[in-house]
């Protein structure tokens, strides 16, 4: 079973500065199965990057991903008020999804 | 448009049994995959089981593995979840999403509590 570890647990930044959230999988992972997550209170999770760095629709470019084998990152190039969140990075296999344990990214 | 919505949670005891409906539109349901994902108050996400679209296959985490029960009737585009003998710590926000994870449905809450 792949573990996946996020880092930081809390982010505290300001609106317009650059978040860095990484995840890191206890072994080797597919960039191809590799996905990031956002979600508010109250609200189902959100799909934002998939296989690694494509955006999902409707995704604005502010967010990218990147990495490959055991570390991934997700990057928020200016962070909006809307960006405030928690995020998590998702493993996908043919048969089952993994989680990390999610990073908040909270306002400073 | 996509939508998933589900029903059936609530507040049932220790040893008791819910099933949790998703029902899609906006796609073709019978062509994807579906996935049930648990969320525990205040804590992460945590997949719980998976079912190939023609019900070939079905998957399960190792803690509800014998007391959970993932299937779906495409004729009425609708997933289901039978959840037995619950325990305290299933309490959580059920969600529903559709493989690939880009549509997710709002969520229902099972409480497990005496």
């Amino acid at each position: 079973e792949i573990l996946l570890t996020q880092s930081p647990g809390t982010l505290s930044l300001s609106p317009g500065e650059r978040a860095t959230l990484s995840c890191r999988a206890s072994q080797s992972v597919s960039s191809r199965y590799l996905a990031w997550y956002q979600q508010k209170p109250g609200q189902a999770p959100r799909l934002l990057i998939y296989a690694a760095s494509s955006r999902a629709t409707g995704i604005p470019d502010r967010f990218s991903g990147s990495g490959s084998g055991t570390d991934f990152t997700l990057t928020i190039s200016r962070l909006e008020p809307e960006d405030f969140a928690v995020y998590y990075c998702q493993q996908y296999g043919s048969s089952s999804w993994t989680f990390g344990q999610g990073t908040k990214v909270e306002i400073k | 448009q996509v939508q998933l919505v589900e029903s059936g949670g609530g507040v049932v005891q220790p040893g008791g049994s819910l099933r949790l409906s998703c029902v899609a539109s906006g796609f073709t349901f019978s062509t994807y995959g579906m996935h049930w994902v648990r969320q525990a108050p205040g804590k992460g996400l945590e997949w719980v089981a998976f079912i190939r679209n023609d019900e070939s296959n079905k998957y399960y985490v190792d803690s509800v593995k014998g007391r959970f029960s993932i299937s779906r009737d495409n004729s009425k585009n609708t997933l289901y979840l039978q959840m037995n003998s619950l325990r305290a710590e299933d309490t959580a926000v059920y969600y529903c999403a559709k493989d690939g994870g880009d549509f997710w449905g709002q969520g229902t809450l099972v409480t497990v509590s005496s």
